[in-house]
């Protein structure tokens, strides 16, 4: 099980739509999360995906929608706000040799908003 | 409500010093605990998890060891540093099928 964020950034000026995307790989229904870090801070949860229903709402706006077809999980808000520029983590859960969840991260989508 | 506290902040140390960081967690019990870090402009890898006291399993060979006295503290540990062991060590916590919630984190700076 991975994930891969195929954006290493986004820019995107305040009021207008964000798109941080997001592939999953995973031999198994996965369960999907989205986490935010902001500079010198620890990660904050965002919104996660457990096979319930398929577009899932978040914090402060922000939503993703679970595509199996598609194997992805983007993040999106219709408009950015400044306080909105953060690094983003895609994260799946997986389970270890000893049945254990752990999470794996994607490498991270910095998103730049300007005035 | 649950709040996750790790200490200190920021910790700058000579190669070959010790190293003691912990992390506390309340309003919850017998939660799994982990310890994280952040390389610049990496993702997080996890070094350790804990589903009780005394249980402490390693992901990846290091230099560090970690150790779980009580139900809600974990302490991340090395003997001597290596300049290699700098990075943002975060703290988490999750109760079983539940995610994480992670602390602020401690900047380590190896010189």
């Amino acid at each position: 099980q991975s994930v891969t964020q195929l954006d290493s950034h986004v820019s995107v000026s305040e009021g207008t739509p964000v798109l941080l995307r997001c592939n999953y790989s995973s031999s198994y229904s996965p369960s999907l999360f989205w986490y935010v870090q902001h500079p010198n801070k620890g990660l904050q949860l965002l919104l996660k995906y457990t096979s319930a229903a398929t577009l899932v709402k978040g914090i402060n706006g922000f939503e993703a929608e679970f595509k199996k077809s598609e194997t992805s999980f983007h993040l999106t808000k219709p408009s950015a706000h400044m306080s909105d520029a953060a690094e983003y983590f895609c994260v799946v859960s997986v389970r270890g040799n000893t049945g254990f969840q752990k999470l794996v991260f994607g490498t991270g989508t910095r998103l730049l908003v300007s005035p | 409500s649950q709040t996750i506290h790790q200490w200190p902040a920021t910790l700058v140390q000579p190669v070959g010093s010790p190293l003691s960081l912990e992390c506390t967690v309340e309003g919850t019990s017998n939660p799994n605990l982990y310890w994280y870090r952040q390389a610049a402009g990496r993702g997080l890898q996890l070094l350790f998890y804990s589903v009780g006291i005394g249980q402490i399993s390693s992901e990846v060979p290091q230099n560090l060891s970690a150790s779980r006295p009580q139900d809600r503290q974990f302490i991340l540990s090395s003997k001597k540093l290596l300049l290699s062991d700098s990075g943002f060590y975060l703290c988490a916590w999750s109760v079983q099928g539940g995610p994480q919630h992670f602390g602020d984190g401690t900047r380590l700076s190896i010189l």
